[in-house]
């Protein structure tokens, strides 16, 4: 089966690292995407991992293990308008097609 | 600037009425997909169009219509067949070399009244 899992919920503080995991199972691989979506808007395109190995990009960073099918999304310097779900995505469903994690809800606290 | 469009992005709908949400791209992408996203959960595969002229049923294709007649449009009808509209629909589009990854539109929240 094809399947991708993330937390439902956490929560950081204003200034703090944050770091979101995902665990996915798919039919084939064509990279790890990870979106920002804030409440009532569509989703922003974050990163994009198909190889092995950590990708930085300012104050966020993706990592992959293709071995493990784990990948994290890391986020430095947290802000509060970092608020917002993160919706790990998988490719493999086919062509183009990504398969979509439920999303995990971030709170950022003063 | 090359984008995703969708309209409107309120809709009402009334029991038994058929309405069709509008999607339109102009960054030459081949694939066009509709999402179905309800509060506090995941994006839900309705349909998608790899090629002009053609789409293929998601994971919940029940009540909904779609059609592919110009690359650049890809609209969704929500038939009367479907007994729960009532939420938040995405369309996205991508390419078909490289980042695979999608772009997508700015949402219509479909309620039923």
């Amino acid at each position: 089966g094809q399947n991708i899992d993330q937390p439902t919920e956490m929560t950081a503080t204003e200034g703090a690292i944050v770091q979101i995991n995902c665990t996915y199972q798919t039919s084939g691989f064509n990279g790890l995407f990870w979106y920002q979506q804030h409440a009532g808007e569509a989703p922003t395109f974050l990163s994009y991992n198909v190889l092995d190995g950590l990708e930085e990009k300012g104050r966020f960073s993706s990592f992959l293990s293709r071995s493990k099918g784990y990948s994290y999304l890391l986020l430095k310097e947290l802000q509060m308008k970092d608020s917002a779900s993160y919706l790990c995505a998988g490719g493999g469903g086919g062509y183009n097609k990504l398969i979509f994690g439920a999303g995990t809800r971030l709170a950022v606290h003063p | 600037d090359g984008g995703i469009t969708q309209s409107p992005k309120y809709l009402f709908r009334k029991e038994g009425q058929n309405v069709t949400l509008s999607c339109e791209q102009n960054l030459n992408h081949d694939a066009m997909y509709w999402y179905r996203q309800d509060p506090g959960q995941g994006l839900r595969l309705i349909y998608y169009s790899q090629i002009v002229n053609d789409f293929q049923k998601g994971d919940i294709a029940e009540g909904y219509s779609v059609s592919r007649e110009k690359k650049e449009s890809f609209p969704l009808t929500v038939t009367s067949a479907q007994k729960n509209p009532t939420a938040f629909y995405l369309c996205a589009s991508s390419g078909s070399q490289g980042n695979y990854g999608y772009t997508f539109g700015s949402g219509t929240r479909l309620t039923v009244v």
